[in-house]
């Protein structure tokens, strides 16, 4: 099966532009995961999606950074405006069931970002 | 709150020689733990949970809920297992926790 797609793979902005990452979980996955993983440390949860729903953001720098699901498949983070601290890693992550057990996480490539 | 600690960020051995990657770990309850994988140029992924009881590319780990602990080991090291390492703790809700990492180096 094809694995988590994510796009761009790369993106270099300036502090204060705005940024989008665009995720593609795997077919009938039902939640999907943002991960932010700065140099040097492991991925850190942002977000975690069950269908269209949001079931965690505890972590999610809420005044600039947004994210959706629509219709239950694709999802898109957003940065605005941009910090030099944002740059990092940012991992779609997607599982097949539904979060009340666990159940393995497939991750994407990731988007590297860099905020100058 | 939770929290997994990696103490080595990089650790070199030689090609045949016993390998241990630790972790421990911080949970009041009862954790699922895992180590996840990231080869070169590959995406992350899972190597081993510790439920499974398993043994996975020569590796494996025991968990020691009385020292928190959940050290990955291999008796002996190949070429090919020269990675990043993370360790993860799930605490519920299917919502992973991870280390900072080990980058196992195997020289020749």
């Amino acid at each position: 099966e094809a694995g988590v797609a994510q796009s761009p793979r790369y993106k270099i902005i300036e502090k204060r532009q705005s940024v989008a990452f665009w995720c593609n979980p795997i077919s009938g996955h039902a939640t999907l995961y943002w991960y932010q993983q700065i140099l040097g440390q492991g991925p850190k949860l942002l977000i975690q999606f069950q269908n269209n729903g949001v079931v965690d953001d505890s972590q999610l720098p809420k005044d600039r950074f947004s994210a959706e699901r629509l219709k239950g498949v694709d999802s898109t983070l957003k940065i605005q405006p941009a910090k030099l601290e944002d740059s990092a890693v940012y991992l779609c992550a997607s599982s097949p069931y539904g979060t009340a057990q666990y159940n393995e996480q497939f991750f994407g490539p990731g988007t590297r970002l860099t905020v100058l | 709150a939770q929290r997994v600690t990696q103490p080595e960020k990089l650790l070199s051995v030689f090609k045949g020689a016993p390998v241990e990657l630790k972790c421990n770990y911080s949970y009041s309850g009862s954790p699922e733990l895992f180590w996840y994988v990231q080869y070169s140029r590959q995406r992350l992924q899972l190597l081993l949970r510790h439920i499974s009881r398993e043994s996975i590319k020569g590796f494996t780990a025991d968990l020691n809920k009385g020292e928190t602990s959940f050290h990955l080991k291999k008796p002996f090291a190949q070429e090919e297992d020269s990675a990043m390492y993370y360790c993860a703790l799930e605490g519920g809700g299917n919502k992973l926790t991870f280390g900072t990492g080990t980058q196992l180096k195997v020289e020749l």
